[in-house]
């Protein structure tokens, strides 16, 4: 497609359980970023990518947390035994350009809504 | 961490009044971004602003970055139901990629026909 396209679009789970939300990014753009944003906020990053090399992982809340790109382009979100607390929505963005000073644009999918029960 | 503080949080208007989205920081961004955000979509990039005093405008959209680089504002002329959207605000630092980016909470904007 298109866009930048995630899956699944919505992910009940229990608690202790693992699960990997997936993103497709914009053919061709080098760099992906994992974003999460819970109910009434603005997003928060977590991690992202040029090509398939991790540049930054800083915003991971814990290392329950993991994300690989293993051949630069579909990127794989792990959080192991879930809890409560990382209920929220996970959004992938992906970007022409590669990390530095240029600014450029972040096109964003629609999100993997997760819910910890 | 650098904090972006939007202003106000909601704001309910008729159509065809301005409005005025504010983003305010302590610290110094290398540009700022403004998107909106429809639900259950992702946000989508209005305008990137770089050069303090930077004034741009995007049809009835305008958008200004302070001198220093540490706030920002969104105005809307003669808003239109259209309009209706959670705005959000996100710099990014110096020292980082430009692409991780600080949000703020975000404005939810209404406009009534």
């Amino acid at each position: 497609g298109a866009g930048v396209s995630q899956s699944p679009r919505y992910k009940v789970t229990k608690r202790g359980q693992d699960v990997a939300l997936r993103c497709d990014p914009i053919s061709g753009h080098v760099s992906l970023y994992w974003y999460r944003q819970a109910l009434g906020q603005g997003p928060e990053f977590l991690t992202y990518f040029n090509y398939e090399a991790q540049q930054d992982k800083s915003g991971l809340p814990n290392d329950r947390f993991s994300a690989e790109r293993p051949e630069g382009s579909i990127s794989t979100l792990t959080i192991q035994r879930t809890e409560q607390r990382d209920s929220a929505m996970y959004r992938c963005a992906s970007s022409r350009t590669s990390g530095g000073a240029f600014t450029g644009e972040l096109f964003f999918g629609e999100g993997s809504r997760l819910t910890v029960l | 961490t650098q904090l972006l503080e939007q202003s106000p949080q909601f704001l309910s208007i008729q159509e065809g009044e301005n409005l005025t989205v504010y983003c305010n920081s302590s610290s110094v961004f290398s540009s700022l971004q403004w998107y909106r955000q429809e639900p259950g979509e992702g946000p989508v990039l209005l305008v990137t602003v770089v050069t303090g005093g930077e004034v741009k405008k995007l049809k009835r959209l305008t958008f200004q970055f302070g001198d220093a680089r540490k706030d920002s504002s969104l105005h809307i002329t003669a808003a239109q139901p259209g309009d209706t959207g959670l705005y959000l605000c996100a710099g990014g630092a110096e020292t980082d990629s430009w692409g991780k980016l600080q949000f703020g909470a975000g404005t939810q904007v209404v406009v009534t026909p």
